[in-house]
């Protein structure tokens, strides 16, 4: 069965580094791409990056200092780390497979 | 980068109206548009990709058109589960997404 599952913190403290894992199942990352698309509470969708069959990645221009996507192929992990986090980086981050499938969400607050 | 300005933001309708939603796009974006409805606490799902083309699974009552830098989402006759949020997406060049419509029963 094709899936993706998001994990990682619930809570960050702000200016601190926020990590997240995307497993997936039932595809290869050798042969899909994975991006990371964001929510925050009640506000529209931001497409932060992706990383592509082949291993290389591309991200979004207003993301590009803060934000590395990377991959484990052999564990079908995708991850993300963003850097410097400030309160309106909260959102729900969710990772999909070539913006078709979806994982089911992250909801990451950054709050002290 | 490409932006995607997409109208309007919210839409009043009823059960059995025609309703259009739009987007623009800053260039050219060769109809790699694609059209996605999101529920209260679900992911997005995709209902056209290219302009044009319906994803399998869903009803004939959705269709996409345009060209250029102007692409159109149509409902022809509204149901009841048709009540969400719709996003426009571009992926001419990476990806940008519109900043979405609400769609809520009169």
């Amino acid at each position: 069965q094709v899936q993706l599952k998001e994990s990682g913190p619930g809570l960050v403290q702000p200016s601190q580094t926020l990590s997240l894992t995307c497993t997936v199942s039932g595809f290869s990352l050798t042969s899909n791409s994975v991006s990371w698309v964001r929510q925050p509470p009640g506000k529209g969708l931001e497409w932060m990056g992706a990383i592509w069959s082949g291993g290389s990645t591309d991200y979004n221009s207003a993301l590009k200092s803060r934000l590395s996507i990377s991959r484990d192929t052999s564990k079908s992990q995708v991850f993300l780390k963003m850097n410097s986090l400030q309160t309106e980086d909260t959102a729900i981050y969710f990772c999909t497979r070539r913006i078709l499938l979806w994982g089911q969400g992250v909801m990451v607050t950054v709050s002290s | 980068d490409i932006q995607m300005t997409q109208s309007p933001s919210f839409l009043s309708a009823s059960v059995g109206d025609r309703v259009t939603i739009n987007c623009k796009a800053s260039q050219n974006i060769n109809k790699y548009l694609n059209w996605y409805q999101q529920k209260l606490g679900e992911a997005p799902k995709r209902l056209i990709y290219n302009t044009n083309n319906l994803q399998t699974g869903i009803p004939s009552r959705f269709s996409g058109s345009g060209s250029g830098t102007d692409y159109t989402l149509t409902i022809s006759s509204l149901q009841p589960e048709d009540f969400a949020t719709y996003f426009c997406l571009q992926h001419n060049s990476f990806y940008t997404f519109g900043a979405g419509t609400k769609l809520e029963l009169k």
